[in-house]
């Protein structure tokens, strides 16, 4: 089964500064998709960003981009100019692409508690 | 709002009890996917749900079991409750049952076992 590993229980950033969350994640699928999701307090959850494993360029959302070393198995968040509403935990997610033995389910680390503080 | 709805957002029951969380997906999504959030085990996969058949099983208890109706909308049953089963369940939905489709993740339900 693939793991994913946020090593980053919680971190903190300043207003309009920049914060890197971490992932790594263990697979032996040569093609795969990677996700950052958002949880706020109102425990929604809410896709940030999004990778396919295939694809060399990094993706970038707005403020969000990512970092995806395929070879070192990590894919790191970016969020650049942090605002307050950027406060959340933030869930590192892979999802395989062909169908495995749980499917297309998602398969999420343990989260990095995010705060902003002005 | 992410277009899929769960019922109740709150449960409360006790230890022993049975309860239905209801999911109703997306209109047009055929997938449905049950997920549980809990301090100590985080977010699990538990089922998922393809037009009406069983597609995956994931972390699933016994005691947990799904459908999904015609309609496409799926209950979650948990039987026998434990304290251990307090959580968040979230339900998700994506148009098919592969791995193309975005999933679309309900507000959750909020259960508490006394």
């Amino acid at each position: 089964a693939q793991t994913v590993t946020q090593s980053q229980p919680e971190m903190s950033v300043q207003e309009a500064e920049t914060v890197t969350l971490s992932c790594t994640y263990d697979t032996s699928e040569s093609d795969y998709y990677l996700f950052w999701y958002k949880q706020p307090p109102s425990r929604q959850m809410i896709l940030v960003i999004r990778q396919e494993a295939y694809k060399q360029q990094n993706a970038t959302e707005n403020r969000f981009s990512v970092n995806f070393q395929k070879a070192a198995k990590s894919f790191s968040l970016k969020i650049s100019d942090s605002q307050l509403g950027d406060a959340a935990m933030y869930f590192c997610a892979y999802r395989s692409y062909l169908n495995s033995n749980s499917g297309y389910a998602l398969n999420f680390g343990k989260g990095t508690s995010l705060l902003v503080t002005p | 709002d992410s277009g899929v709805t769960q019922t109740p957002k709150h449960l409360i029951t006790a230890t022993g009890q049975r309860v239905t969380l209801r999911c109703s997906p997306r209109s047009g999504d055929l997938s449905v996917y049950w997920y549980q959030q809990s301090l100590d085990q985080g977010l699990q996969f538990l089922i998922q749900y393809y037009n009406g058949e069983e597609r995956a099983k994931g972390n699933i208890l016994e005691r947990f079991s799904a459908q999904q109706f015609p309609d496409l909308h799926s209950e979650l049953n948990l039987s026998s409750l434990e304290l251990g089963d307090s959580a968040l369940y979230f339900c998700a939905s994506s148009l098919s049952g592969d791995s193309v489709n975005e999933q679309f993740f309900g507000p959750g339900t909020r259960l508490t076992v006394l």
